[in-house]
C-alpha cells in the first residue's frame, strides 16, 4: 500500500544553519506531496505542496521538490530560525478521494 | 480563511464513557476527516465522510464511529471508552476530492481516558 517515510528526529539545530528534512514515499500512480507543520499547541497547517514530477513547493522560505526517480520530497531551508521550531510531517494523497497518508513526523528544535 | 473548530481542547473520561469529539467548519467544505495522533506513528485516519450522512472507515476504525447530519459539522463517537484511546484527536476538511485538495485542520483535541 501506500505510505510514507521521514527521518527521525528530533533534530536540533543552531539559528541560521541549513534544514533538510528527508521524506520518501510509496505510492501507485501520481500522487500530489504536500510538507504540513505543526507548532506546539496547534494543528497541522499546510506549509507546500507539489502535485507532479519536478515541481518545486516553496513558501516561507521552506522549498521541496517532487522526485519521481528517487521517490522524494524533501523539506530544505537555507537559514532556520528559533520561530522554525515546529514538528514537519510529510503527506501524500492517495488517489482515492483526497485523503492524506503522513509519515510519522520530525521534530525540528531551533536552538538561539 | 478557512476555520476548523473543535469543541473541546482538553477532554478526560473514564473507561467505559461514551466520548463525544465535535468538529465544524465554515467553508462549506465537502470531505470531512478523524485522524488520532500518536508520537512516532504520524497521524492516523480513522473515519472520514465525502457527504452528509455518508461516513467511510479508514485506516483504524475500531472503537469509533461518526456522524455527519449537517454539511458543516462531523463527530467522533467513543462508544465505550478505554485507555488505548488516550490520544491527541485531529478534525480537518477539504473542498473536493481532487488529489491537489489540501486539508484544514483544527487545534486539536487531547483525550485522556483513566
Amino acid at each position: 500500500g501506500n505510505s510514507v517515510t521521514q527521518m527521525e528526529g528530533p533534530v536540533t539545530l543552531s539559528e541560521e544553519a541549513f534544514l533538510t528534512i528527508n521524506c520518501t514515499y510509496t505510492a501507485t500512480g501520481y500522487p500530489s506531496l504536500f510538507w504540513y507543520v505543526q507548532y506546539p499547541g496547534e494543528g497541522l497547517q499546510l506549509l507546500l505542496k507539489a502535485t507532479k514530477a519536478d515541481d518545486k513547493g516553496s513558501n516561507k522560505g521552506f522549498e521541496a521538490t517532487y522526485r519521481k526517480e528517487t521517490t522524494s520530497f524533501h523539506l530544505e531551508k537555507g537559514s532556520v530560525q528559533v520561530s522554525d521550531s515546529a514538528v514537519y510531517f510529510c503527506a501524500l494523497s492517495d488517489n482515492q478521494g483526497g485523503k492524506l497518508i503522513f509519515g510519522q513526523g520530525t521534530e525540528l528544535s531551533v536552538k538561539p | 480563511d478557512v476555520k476548523v473548530t473543535q469543541s473541546s481542547r482538553y477532554l478526560v473520561k473514564r473507561t467505559g464513557e461514551k466520548v463525544f469529539l465535535e468538529c465544524v467548519q465554515d467553508m462549506d467544505h465537502e470531505n470531512m476527516f478523524w485522524y488520532r495522533q500518536d508520537p512516532g506513528l504520524g497521524l492516523r485516519l480513522i473515519y472520514f465522510s465525502y457527504d452528509v450522512k455518508m461516513k467511510e472507515k479508514g485506516d483504524i476504525p475500531e472503537g469509533y464511529s461518526v456522524s455527519r447530519e449537517k454539511k458543516e459539522r462531523f463527530s467522533l463517537i467513543l462508544e465505550s471508552a478505554s485507555t488505548n484511546q488516550t490520544s491527541m484527536y485531529l478534525c480537518a476538511s477539504s473542498f473536493s476530492r481532487r488529489n491537489n485538495s489540501p486539508l484544514h485542520f483544527g487545534n486539536g483535541t487531547r483525550l485522556t481516558v483513566t
